[in-house]
Parts: C-alpha cells; structure tokens; sequence
C-alpha cells in the first residue's frame, strides 16, 4: 500500500515559515497532482504535472510552487505560509494523466499553520 | 471551469437499506466521473467509475448512473453495511484532464 507515498504525515509550523511535502510514487506513472483538502473536506486541485506540461489552477497563489527532480517525485514547495494554508495535502498519480485513467492518491499530509 | 454540485452533505440509513448519492456537473466536455471513498483519516480511493459513452454501471452492491443530457450521476449502494461509512466524493474530468470534486457527502450506516 505505498504505491503513493508522503512525507511528512503531520506538519506543524508558524505563520510565514517555508516548508516541502515530499510525494512518491512507485507506480511508474507520468503524472502527479497535488490536492488540498479543507476543514470541509472539499478536495481542490492546485497542479497537475508531468515530463511535459506544468498546469496550474489560476486560484492557487504563488507562495505554492511544485517542484519536481524527477517523474517519480512531485513536491510541493510552501513560502510564507499562512493560518488559511492549514489543510490536508493530497498527492496523487495517473498513468499518463490521459482521459478516464484512475488517480491513486497518497495518505496525505497535515498541515497546521500555528 | 467545471462545477460539481454533490447531495446530500450527510446521510444517515439503516444497515441494509439503500443510499443514493447525486451529483451535477457544468462542463459539457467532461466525459469522466469516478466516485471516490474516504473513510476517516485515510486516503480518497476509487470505488467506482463511468465514461460518458455508458449510462450505468454495477460492480456488487455499488452501482452509478449518468445522464449527459441533464449533466448528473448518481451513486447506488444497496445492502448497506457498517463498513460503507464514510465520505463519498463524486469527480468529473474536464476536457484540461483536471479532476474537480464534490463537496462530500458523510454516509453514515446504522447498525
């Protein structure tokens, strides 16, 4: 069951601090997204990536930005977080992020902005 | 941008009887809906799936359908049990391949 995989699980950090959440997958899959996922448990997606196309959701602000070292890898780069940043991180995959292909999602991270 | 619509936010039903979940969507392009399950504190994983070139689909005592024209689908659980509580999220796939999801819906299953 660690086909997706993030660290860390729990993240507890002040405002205006900058923090990663690393993301994994084994699965030899070409895309990677990042979800989040509010107090009120609307999931949201904030990127979608793979080796071609970097496609960003225009209401995500810059303070987030994905970086990706290699297409098994997609982390998630926060600056000067904010109390609103507080959320559940979902990462996720897709085979080739084509029409009707299954996204597994990682277990998620925490995020408290204190 | 696509909007999904999901109700009911919670359900609550008797061990055994039905729950239906509903969904609307926005954008005519989308042609992929998979629901999804999270129980408490884990990961969404998939349940369930339809393509727009189908109306229904069963797998067990879980079964969804689409209506293109109206632009909504549904989710069917029948003999429900215990271990079907959890949160269910309906998804369409825009033509950008972005997945947006529902609001949840909270089924909770009565012994």
């Amino acid at each position: 069951d660690t086909a997706v995989s993030q660290t860390p699980k729990y993240l507890v950090t002040q405002m205006g601090n900058d923090k990663s959440i690393k993301c994994e997958q084994n699965l030899g899959h070409d895309t990677m997204y990042w979800y989040k996922q509010d107090s009120k448990k609307f999931l949201k997606i904030m990127f979608s990536y793979n080796n071609k196309e970097l496609i960003i959701n225009e209401t995500v602000p810059n303070r987030f930005s994905p970086k990706s070292p290699d297409k098994a890898h997609l982390n998630l780069h926060i600056n000067s977080l904010e109390l609103g940043d507080s959320a559940v991180y979902f990462c996720a995959s897709s085979l080739r992020g084509g029409r009707w292909e299954t996204q597994y999602f990682g277990p998620g991270t925490r995020l408290l902005v204190l | 941008g696509e909007n999904v619509e999901q109700h009911p936010s919670t359900l609550s039903v008797q061990e055994g009887d039905s729950a239906v979940i509903k969904c609307t969507y926005s954008d005519s392009a989308s042609n992929y809906f998979p629901w999804y399950k999270q129980e408490l504190g884990k990961r969404p994983q998939l349940i369930i799936d339809i393509r727009s070139n189908v109306g229904e689909k069963k797998d067990q005592r879980i079964a969804v359908t689409l209506n293109k024209t109206a632009k909504h689908f549904s989710l069917h659980i029948t003999e429900t049990q215990p271990e079907d509580s959890a949160v269910y999220f309906c998804a369409a796939l825009t033509g950008a391949n972005n997945l947006f999801f529902g609001t949840g819906t909270r089924l909770t299953v009565i012994p």
